[in-house]
């Protein structure tokens, strides 16, 4: 066990559905990411997080919101999805003020819009 | 902004036989260089990584090269076993905001 936990694993919701994805992590890390992992593709940074303000929105669409009411805990709120969206997402902590140090990842949520 | 690309998108080897992974990278100012192992289902885990002050680090079977001049990086695994098989990813941390740039992956099979 890593530290980091997601929940749901799984997670079905249809276009119109809002549902949210929770992060969380008692490593003592400063820093937290979602990811999206789709097939065959890079992974893909969607948001930053270091010391619960939001550093980076990789031009992310509105229809994921991210939250951070601490520094353990994330969400991704999800709404109005569209089918492209399906893939795994990963949450990641890291210690922001030593860079290279290595991110710890959550085991995923793996999202299916239909 | 940092390019990675990573080749072969899939590669298959006989159990025994070695594996090599490349990775090229577009930013000279990059200085670490991590490898992630992500096993059918589970989270990726850093396996090995890389500073630009070396040339070249090892861990068991594992080892990871860097060409700082060429601007690639690779993965190499000697005597493959059955729990090698996964897909790894490489990754080059941007100097300029500390971001990870990923690869697109390698599915290593290895073969019985």
């Amino acid at each position: 066990e890593t530290g980091v936990t997601q929940t749901p694993r799984h997670l079905v919701m249809g276009m119109t559905n809002k549902k949210s994805l929770k992060c969380e992590q008692h490593l003592g890390h400063n820093a937290m990411y979602w990811y999206k992992q789709s097939a065959k593709k890079p992974l893909e940074l969607m948001f930053v997080y270091n010391f619960k303000e939001q550093t980076e929105n990789n031009s992310v669409p509105s229809r994921f919101s991210p939250e951070c009411p601490n520094s353990s805990h994330l969400f991704l709120h999800l709404h109005t999805l569209q089918p492209e969206d399906s893939a795994l997402y990963l949450c990641a902590s890291s210690q922001a003020a030593n860079p290279d140090t290595e991110a710890f990842f959550g085991q995923g949520t793996r999202l299916t819009v239909v | 902004g940092e390019n990675v690309e990573q080749h072969p998108s899939t590669l298959s080897v006989q159990e025994g036989d070695s594996a090599v992974i490349k990775c090229t990278y577009s930013d000279s100012a990059s200085n670490y260089f991590p490898w992630y192992k992500q096993e059918l289902g589970k989270r990726p885990q850093l396996i090995i990584d890389i500073r630009s002050n070396v040339g070249e680090k090892k861990d068991q079977r594992i080892a990871v090269t860097l060409n700082k001049t060429a601007k690639h990086f690779s993965l190499h695994i000697t005597e493959t076993q059955p729990e090698d098989s996964a897909v790894y990813f490489c990754a080059v941390l941007m100097d300029s905001n500390y971001q990870l740039i990923w690869g697109a992956g390698t599915k290593l099979i290895i073969k019985p």
